[in-house]
């Protein structure tokens, strides 16, 4: 069974560009979640997806992130326009759907540069 | 608002040494306590979890014990290896929002041989 998977490992882009970041949950996970860990400090929940809706947003920073999960399958996580403090690794995990976000399985992160 | 605290590293060991990885806690409600790992190059995965106050939560080596009255759950093993090079986050999750986990700084671990 494959894991999570995201899209691209690493990104490097300039201040002011638009970024999107892909995440291939686990086949018939509902539940898919994004957090970050920006500078090396504690990794920070962003929002929660149940199928395609959106659970809780309560942790996406401003209205520059967008997230969308058409057709409850893949997500992508978009920064436009992105600035030097949205540096950091984003990461994706999943679960079945009655299972707590502790038992989610995490993928390997995108490492975001913005420079 | 909810936290994990943990001891900042980064901690370097030689092999066979015993680890301890401090990890305390605020949270307003009875949380669940978790420590999880990210090897180099991996994605995060759950070494270890302990759900009440007195359990002992144990995997390839580690303990770490939930003890309410101190609010914290310490991440030890007896003898470490090479292999445990990485980073370490100790996290919980509130037993009133299940879907989101609380993470701490995280602490990346050396092993030398």
């Amino acid at each position: 069974e494959a894991g999570v998977t995201q899209f691209p490992s690493h990104s490097v882009i300039e201040k002011g560009q638009t970024v999107t970041l892909r995440c291939d949950p686990i086949s018939g996970h509902d539940n898919l979640y994004w957090y970050r860990r920006v500078m090396g400090k504690e990794i920070k929940f962003l929002l929660h997806f149940v199928k395609e809706s959106k659970q809780d947003e309560s942790g996406m920073p401003n209205n520059r992130f967008l997230a969308e999960r058409t057709g409850g399958t893949y997500s992508t996580l978009k920064v436009q326009p992105a600035e030097l403090e949205d540096s950091g690794v984003y990461f994706c995990a999943s679960s079945r759907r009655l299972s707590t976000a502790a038992e989610a399985f995490f993928g390997q992160g995108t490492r975001l540069t913005v420079v | 608002g909810d936290s994990v605290t943990q001891m900042e590293g980064p901690v370097t060991l030689s092999e066979e040494a015993f680890l301890t990885i401090n990890c305390t806690y605020t949270a307003t409600g009875y949380p669940s306590l978790f420590w999880y790992v990210q090897y180099p190059g991996e994605g995060l995965q759950l070494l270890l979890k302990a759900t009440k106050a007195d359990d002992k939560g144990s995997n390839k080596g580690f303990e770490a014990t939930y003890r309410k009255e101190t609010t914290s759950f310490h991440l030890e093993k007896g003898s470490v290896q090479v292999s445990d090079s990485a980073v370490y986050f100790c996290a919980l999750t509130e037993k009133t929002s299940y879907d989101k986990v609380i993470f701490g700084p995280g602490t990346s671990l050396s092993v030398i041989p």
